[in-house]
């Protein structure tokens, strides 16, 4: 069965620091992968989104990117975070030729 | 872009009672599931579906994608259903991309 791990859980980092989420996927190949922040008490919101190795597409200008070096490895990374970057992050795949999404953990990310 | 709204925003039940929440959506679509985000923030997948009706236990979801929206029933409810519910939707011309809903936040008292 397919699986998907995101770490770490928690995270806090002053601002200014470089930031670097990680998930993998097992049990499938070529997945679709995409990272997602939550404020708090608010919706979903896609950043990224990955159909294939080195292929990222991004739906909204921030201070984030994302890579894919692997075939079902999904980082996201900043260089320099900001206070606005707090949130919680989560990692979803699907398969290439599927619909339906899953997702990981989610990652709790405050910027102090 | 494809504009997903959940209604109502929030809702409180007492334990036992039954309720719908809404999802609507402005455009045609490939597919459309239900997650709920537990207190923890796991998102679970409840239901994946992009037209008809569906059953699982004391939930079950309906849509009718003609007319750009979904339904999900909670019968007997129970604590253990609180958290968010959210529609999330694949656009027929967005490629790949789930879009959320904003959730509808659901406390069942006990």
């Amino acid at each position: 069965s397919q699986t998907i791990h995101q770490w770490p859980a928690t995270l806090v980092q002053p601002v200014g620091s470089p930031l670097s989420l990680e998930c993998t996927v097992e049990g499938t190949s070529n997945p679709n992968l995409y990272w997602y922040r939550q404020a708090a008490g608010r919706g979903l919101q896609l950043l990224f989104y990955s159909v294939g190795i080195g292929q990222i597409s991004s739906e909204v200008p921030q201070n984030l990117s994302a890579s894919r070096p692997q075939d079902r490895q999904f980082i996201l990374s900043s260089k320099k975070l900001l206070l606005s970057d707090s949130g919680f992050y989560l990692c979803a795949w699907s398969r290439g030729d599927g619909p339906e999404a899953f997702f990981g953990q989610g990652t709790r990310l405050t910027v102090v | 872009g494809i504009q997903v709204e959940q209604s109502p925003p929030d809702l409180i039940l007492q334990e036992g009672a039954n309720s719908t929440l809404r999802c609507n959506f402005s455009d045609s679509v490939n597919n459309l599931q239900w997650f709920h985000q537990n207190p923890w923030g796991q998102l679970i997948n409840l239901f994946y579906i992009p037209s008809g009706t569906k059953q699982n236990g004391r939930l079950s979801a309906t849509t009718v994608a003609t007319e750009r929206y979904s339904l999900l029933y909670i019968s007997s409810s129970q604590t253990t259903d609180s958290g968010v519910y959210f529609c999330a939707v694949e656009p027929s011309t967005g490629g790949f991309k789930t879009i959320f809903g904003a959730g509808t936040r659901l406390f069942v008292k006990a």
